[in-house]
């Protein structure tokens, strides 16, 4: 069955360094999201993604966030340059049509 | 603002009996409504995705049901086992491009 893969499942990096996490969406899906979940708190929605432009965004997404498709298969989310509150799990998912999104195993992002 | 609700925050129960988990939303405008399962540490697994013009959606032991009008979801899992552990999820699509997530219930199934 088809999944979202993302690399890599740990990161851990200094404050001010800057990161890029990876997803690789299902192959067929043209809507692609980031998330992310603070440890002990709900999942939030950063971006969302479709016909190659950001579509929506939080208010979280500001402008040391951005999202990159670079080539048919891959998905990036970049953070410039990372903070300690930055430190969370990251999650990509993605859907066919505007339905059921599936979501990747994450990406554990430790920012010291 | 569109706010998700779900309680229980935490359940315990022996394995084999039913239950009910709970979510509530505050705007009824709902596109769809997607219940997930979450492992500690792990990624989200889809369990269940309800349209706005649906009422129920099945899935082996699982129900999903959906009331547009008064806000509110909920999920049934008949004859709890242990492997049914997790952290459970409900998030709302309204028409945008964004899931809006509760806090999750927290289920423990003992042998």
């Amino acid at each position: 069955e088809p999944e979202v893969t993302q690399t890599p499942s740990h990161q851990v990096t200094q404050m001010g360094q800057e990161v890029i996490l990876r997803c690789v969406p299902i192959s067929n899906h043209l809507y692609f999201y980031w998330y992310r979940q603070i440890l002990g708190q709900k999942v939030e929605f950063l971006v969302s993604f479709y016909n190659n432009e950001i579509s929506e965004k939080s208010e979280i997404f500001d402008d040391q966030f951005s999202v990159e498709r670079p080539d048919g298969s891959n998905f990036t989310l970049k953070i410039r340059s990372t903070k300690l509150e930055d430190s969370a799990m990251y999650f990509c998912a993605s859907s066919a049509y505007r339905g059921t999104q599936y979501f990747g195993p994450g990406t554990r992002l430790t920012v010291l | 603002k569109q706010e998700v609700t779900q309680i229980p925050a935490a359940l315990s129960v022996p394995e084999g009996e039913n239950l009910v988990l709970n979510c509530s939303f505050t705007d009824s405008a709902i596109y769809n409504l997607q219940w997930f399962r979450q492992d500690p540490g792990k990624g989200l697994t889809s369990l269940l995705l309800i349209q706005s013009s649906q009422r129920e959606q099945t899935s082996g032991r699982l129900n999903a049901s959906l009331d547009k009008s008064s806000g509110r979801s909920t999920l049934y899992i008949a004859a709890s086992q242990p492997g049914d552990s997790a952290t459970y999820l409900c998030a709302v699509f309204y028409n945008t491009d964004k899931l809006i997530f509760g806090t999750g219930t927290r289920l423990q199934v003992f042998p």
